[in-house]
């Protein structure tokens, strides 16, 4: 979806690294949400805000943080990356009383 | 807590066969219900979603859904199949107790062959 986009769409890093994630969205919507996506285990929720000054914690954010910038971007960090978080990351958002989301396209990240 | 099973990791149909990906939910409260498609190297479309009302909702691309609170479940079906259905589906639910969390299935692929 050319509304919510990510940088970078893939990227090899090694074990100890720092790396951030980005994502833009022009949709104008207040939440946003990172997750990530393994094979067999659907999308898991690590962060999401629901405003700029707001943050909160998801099902699996050990090991990961992020920043809410402005209104229309959401970083995600991964402060010293492990082999197991080799996944596929995804940003999405959503309005505000509204139920459906939308993906960004997504972000291959291979540690090694 | 809310959770979500998706039964069948792949689903094959002919072109042409009606098709159906199932999705089984549990929630606390009563359920909002999605579906999403996620295409080769992109992410995940929404479909239709369940809030209240109508049990069949019609969504994208010819999809509709049952939903069967008796059951609780939340089938996708399509009367006809095509060949570029071929995707990966994934159910959603989150509750309307105030919680805004989504939880997500596994996902099933799906397999149309011509």
């Amino acid at each position: 979806d050319a509304d919510v986009t990510q940088t970078p769409r893939n990227r090899i890093t090694k074990t100890g690294k720092r790396i951030m994630l980005e994502c833009s969205q022009t949709k104008g919507h207040d939440r946003m949400y990172w997750y990530r996506q393994d094979p067999g285990l659907g999308l898991r929720l690590i962060y999401y805000s629901f405003d700029v000054k707001d943050i909160n914690k998801g099902e699996i954010s050990d090991g990961y943080s992020v920043s809410r910038q402005a209104q229309a971007k959401f970083s995600l960090s991964l402060e010293s990356a492990i082999p197991n978080q080799t996944a596929l990351y995804f940003c999405a958002t959503s309005e505000q009383g509204s139920n459906e989301q939308y993906f960004g396209p997504g972000t291959r990240l291979t540690v090694t | 807590a809310q959770s979500v099973a998706q039964p069948e990791d792949q689903v094959n149909v002919a072109e042409g066969n009606p098709l159906t990906v199932k999705c089984t939910y549990s929630v606390s409260g009563n359920p909002y219900l999605f579906w999403y498609v996620q295409y080769p190297n992109r992410g995940l479309q929404f479909l239709l979603k369940y809030i209240t009302g109508d049990n069949l909702v019609k969504g994208s691309y010819g999809f509709e859904a049952e939903f069967n609170k008796s059951q609780t479940s939340f089938h996708l079906k399509k009367p006809s199949a095509l060949v570029s259905d071929s995707a990966l589906y994934f159910c959603a639910v989150r509750d309307d107790t105030g919680g805004f969390k989504t939880i997500f299935g596994a996902g099933t692929r799906l397999f149309v062959k011509a």
